[in-house]
């Protein structure tokens, strides 16, 4: 089975640009996340989404940071305007539904700001 | 505020020797606890997993404990292999929202041949 997808692997921008970043879970897995490290810190949490409904956006920074689930399937997480304190390593991780354990995630977006 | 914290940001053992990696969190709320073990590149990978009415969890060579009055956990790995050179993190979620995980930032092993 495929695993989780993320791409861009790694993308520098400028402060000011808008950024894309897109993640594919592993088929059938209705739960996704969105998870950032920044700075060699801890791992943290962004948002969860159940399908295509976010079901916690607790961790999301600000109303820079835009995620969608089209239908359920890949997400997007969008960053209008980047400042320099987004960049870090984005990840993304699914897992089926009801299942409270381990995720499993893709290998990251490494953002760098400028 | 960190919620799991690892104070140890690296660890250096012997290949054949046990390697330990401690955690320590602070919300009593927290449920179940899980160890992940990334190598540079790629994302974290599923190692162990333990909830809180256990104590201790064994896969293997992989061995968690876990001490609720302290709240603290470890991984022990023994014997040590080159191979598990990597990066170890912990994470914990509570019974409120077990989907949603707190993280260390991660503690360095490196094994030496």
């Amino acid at each position: 089975e495929a695993g989780v997808t993320q791409f861009p692997s790694h993308s520098v921008i400028e402060k000011g640009q808008t950024v894309t970043l897109r993640c594919d879970p592993i088929s059938g897995h209705d739960n996704l996340y969105w998870y950032r490290r920044v700075m060699g810190k801890e791992i943290k949490f962004l948002l969860h989404f159940v399908k295509e409904s976010k079901q916690d956006e607790s961790g999301m920074p600000n109303n820079r940071f835009l995620a969608e689930r089209t239908g359920g399937t890949y997400s997007t997480l969008k960053v209008q305007p980047a400042e320099l304190e987004d960049s870090g390593v984005y990840f993304c991780a699914s897992s089926q539904a009801g299942l409270g354990y381990g995720y499993t995630f893709g290998s990251g977006t490494r953002l760098t700001v400028v | 505020d960190q919620q799991v914290k690892q104070n140890s940001p690296s660890l250096s053992v012997q290949e054949g020797r046990i390697s330990i990696l401690n955690c320590d969190y602070t919300n009593s709320m927290f449920d179940y606890f899980l160890w992940y073990k990334k190598y540079p590149a790629e994302g974290p990978t599923f190692l162990i997993s333990i909830s809180s009415i256990k104590d201790k969890n064994e896969d293997g060579r992989f061995t968690v404990f876990l001490n609720k009055s302290a709240k603290h956990l470890s991984l022990h790995i023994v014997p040590s292999q080159p191979g598990d050179s990597a990066v170890y993190f912990c994470a914990a979620s509570g019974r409120d929202n077990f989907n949603k995980f707190y993280f260390g930032s991660g503690t360095k092993l490196n094994v030496k041949p």
